[in-house]
C-alpha cells in the first residue's frame, strides 16, 4: 500500500493556467507538508499544515492556496502558473515533527 | 526561528572510501536529527536519524553523531558504493513541534568506481 501518494505525477500546461496537486496519506498522520524542489535541489518549505490548521505559510505568492479537507489529504491549488513555477513538488507526512514521508512527487513543467 | 546549515554542498570520494557531511543548527531546544537520502528521480526518504538523548547511533555502514553543545551533527558513511550516489539533506526539529522541521541545503555525494 502506498503510504503517502500525489496526484498528477506528472503536469505540462501553459502559462496563465490554474492546476492543482493532490495528496493523501493513509498513515495516520497529523502533520502534512508541501514542498517545492527546483533544478538547484534545494527542499523549500512552502506549508505545513497540522490536523487541518495552517503552520507554516512560508513565503510564498499568494497563487498558491493549499487546502486541507482532513488529516489525511492536503492538496495545493496554483492559479495564473508562470514560468518560475516549474520543479517538482512534493507532499509529505509525520507524526508532529518526527520523520517525514515524501510523496513521489509531481513534476510541473510550465510552458 | 531554526537554522540548518549543511557542508559541503558536493563531496566526490573513491569507491571504498568514507564520506562525511556535516549540519549545525541554531536553535538548541531541537531534539530531534534525521537523515534523508534522495536518489536521482526519486522522492527524500530516511535513511537514519539520532535523538537527542544520544550521541551516536550506527547501522550497517552509516552511522551519525551529535554533539548538543556544539550544535552539530555528522553523518558518516564507511566503505562507500557507487549506489550510494545521491543528495543528502539533514534536518533539525523539535519533536513536539508539529509541522516545523528545518532542511539542510542538500549535499550532492558522488562515488566514483
Amino acid at each position: 500500500d502506498t503510504a503517502v501518494s500525489q496526484t498528477p505525477k506528472y503536469l505540462v500546461t501553459q502559462m496563465g493556467n490554474d492546476k492543482s496537486i493532490k495528496c493523501e496519506q493513509n498513515l495516520g498522520h497529523d502533520t502534512m507538508y508541501w514542498y517545492k524542489q527546483d533544478s538547484k535541489k534545494f527542499l523549500k518549505i512552502m506549508f505545513s499544515y497540522n490536523n487541518k490548521e495552517l503552520i507554516i505559510n512560508e513565503t510564498v505568492p499568494n497563487r498558491f492556496s493549499p487546502k486541507s479537507p482532513d488529516k489525511a489529504h492536503l492538496n495545493l491549488h496554483i492559479n495564473s502558473l508562470e514560468l518560475g513555477d516549474s520543479a517538482v513538488y512534493f507532499c509529505a507526512s509525520s507524526a508532529l515533527a518526527e520523520t517525514q514521508y515524501f510523496g513521489p512527487g509531481t513534476r510541473l513543467l510550465v510552458l | 526561528g531554526e537554522n540548518v546549515e549543511q557542508h559541503p554542498s558536493t563531496l566526490s570520494v573513491q569507491e571504498g572510501d568514507s564520506a562525511v557531511i556535516k549540519c549545525t543548527y541554531s536553535d538548541s531546544a531541537s531534539n530531534y536529527f534525521p537523515w534523508y537520502k534522495q536518489e536521482l528521480g526519486k522522492r527524500p526518504q530516511l535513511i537514519i536519524d539520532i535523538r537527542s538523548n544520544v550521541g551516536e547511533k550506527k547501522d550497517q555502514r552509516i552511522a551519525v553523531t551529535l554533539n548538543k553543545t556544539a550544535k552539530h551533527f555528522s553523518l558518516h558513511i564507511t566503505e562507500t558504493q557507487p549506489e550510494d550516489s545521491a543528495v543528502y539533506f539533514c534536518a533539525a526539529s523539535i519533536m513536539a513541534n508539529a509541522g516545523k522541521s528545518t532542511f539542510g541545503d542538500g549535499t550532492t555525494l558522488t562515488v566514483k568506481p
